[in-house]
């Protein structure tokens, strides 16, 4: 899961199990979450997104699942390989169908895959 | 190669300096951000304009300029007001409005980032 700290949490994970990574949102009224994946010096890059009509949406080896009930949001990798570490983040979008759309970020989780 | 870069990566500033860094795309967005990401937090937004000449402040304006003269840059002025300024600073762009046309996200789309250190 994600917390408010300077201490990231930290999955473990082994190459090629699968990894949950979890996100809690806090605005209802967020209407659309996106996955991001940043490794170490880089900017974020976009994985899977999920508008909240949806309560799953597939990609390549990932898979977004979307919980409204209880707002929390998990992401799924299949066969976690090494190129897979790096920090996750979750964001919600709260301006979905106006001009801007402005998104409010978790903490993240770092993801750690051993051999 | 369209994309989105920021320069420099690394940038060392003295106490009561003002420094600006560039961030440039030429992916003929009309929409660009700054964040700021601190360790171990997400992402904070600091500024964004939508449009040439027009911008907005963000949850954590306080310290930092921009202007917004072309669409393909969107410089960040920190400040010596900035009190804490040494992080790391994320500028993103994306398609303004095509949300409401299309239904879909207005993918945002992050640059490399410049980390800033006050010394």
């Amino acid at each position: 899961g994600e917390s408010v700290g300077l201490h990231l949490p930290t999955l473990s994970v082994q190459e090629g199990d699968n990894s949950i990574i979890n996100c809690a949102y806090s605005n209802s009224a967020s209407d659309y979450f996106i996955w991001y994946k940043q490794e170490s010096g880089k900017g974020p890059q976009f994985i899977i997104d999920i508008r909240s009509n949806m309560d799953k949406r597939q990609g390549q080896r990932v898979t977004v699942l979307l919980n409204k009930t209880v707002k929390h949001l998990s992401l799924q990798i299949a066969a976690t390989q090494p190129g897979d570490s790096a920090v996750y983040f979750c964001a919600e979008n709260i301006g979905w169908g106006e001009d801007t759309d402005k998104l409010i970020f978790g903490t993240g989780t770092r993801l750690q895959v051993f051999p | 190669d369209g994309g989105i870069t920021q320069s420099p990566k690394y940038l060392f500033r003295k106490e009561g300096q003002n420094v600006t860094l560039s961030c440039e795309q030429n992916l003929n967005h009309d929409a660009m951000y700054w964040y700021r990401q601190d360790p171990g937090q997400g992402l904070r937004l600091i500024y964004y304009s939508q449009i040439v000449n027009d911008f907005q402040k963000g949850d954590i304006a306080e310290g930092y300029s921009v202007s917004r003269e072309k669409k393909e840059s969107f410089p960040l002025t920190v400040t010596s007001a900035q009190k804490n300024p040494t992080a790391f600073y994320l500028c993103a762009s994306s398609m303004v409005g095509a949300g409401l046309a299309s239904g879909s996200y207005n993918e945002q789309f992050f640059g490399p980032g410049t980390r800033l250190t006050v010394l």
